[in-house]
């Protein structure tokens, strides 16, 4: 059973950047064809797919956040990570790492509990 | 705004079902069999509840099922039980500019 768990500061000053890191346990990050992803749900709103890597690296954004985001994969670690510049108070949210049992991009069985990152000076 | 519109609210008594809707575009909902639902309880992470438009995850109660017509994707649970009170998302496969997109979410409460 894989378990995902995120990790990084819960206070980001605004225009600084957002860096958290999802640790995988229970698989290998790189001997599955899958896909692992960042989602986020500002307080009392509803969730927001920010992007997703493929196990070999390649990335994929909404490209709403786009020109903000990077997303990483350390496969000596069992980790992939999340980068989010010039953050402002919008981007105050619970972040979810999350990935699927198969090779989907956009079907998300397995989510971390959830950190809370919030942006303020 | 998000890009697939659900209602804000659904009820229903224990026993009875209700259906949650889950509208896109022709370019996500309406082109891939690829929608899913998630259950979410307060301060909790999601949980997948459906896949591909109608498949269940094992430990998923059949109370649970999922279709599709045209852009509308719906859920529906049956025999409602007080645990089923949550909120709900759909998102769905989105093509490959926009990827994967999420509904507004629906909070269902069980009278």
């Amino acid at each position: 059973q894989l378990q995902l768990q995120e990790s990084g500061p819960g206070l980001v000053k605004p225009s600084e950047t957002l860096s958290l890191t999802c640790t995988v346990s229970g698989g290998s990050i790189s001997s599955n064809s899958n896909y692992w992803g960042w989602i986020r749900q500002p307080p009392g709103k509803g969730l927001e797919w920010i992007g997703s890597i493929y196990y070999s690296g390649s990335t994929y954004y909404n490209p709403s956040l786009k020109s903000r985001v990077t997303i990483s994969v350390d496969t000596s670690k069992n980790q992939f990570s999340l980068k989010l510049s010039s953050v402002t108070a919008a981007d105050t949210a619970v972040y979810y790492c999350a990935s699927p049992s198969v090779a989907a991009i956009d079907q998300f069985d397995y989510w971390g509990q959830g950190t809370l990152v919030t942006v303020s000076s | 705004q998000s890009a697939l519109t659900q209602p804000p609210s659904a009820s229903g008594s224990p026993g009875q079902s209700v259906t949650i809707s889950c509208t896109g575009t022709s370019s996500d909902v309406g082109a891939y069999n690829y929608v899913s639902w998630y259950q979410q309880h307060p301060g909790k992470a999601p949980k997948l509840m459906i896949y591909e438009v109608s498949k269940r995850p094992s430990g998923v109660p059949h109370r649970f099922s999922g279709s599709k017509s045209g852009n509308t994707a719906s859920l529906t649970v049956s025999g409602l039980q007080a645990e089923d009170e949550a909120d709900y998302y759909c998102s769905s496969y989105a093509g490959s500019n926009n990827f994967v997109v999420f509904g507004g979410g629906t909070k269902l409460t069980v009278l």
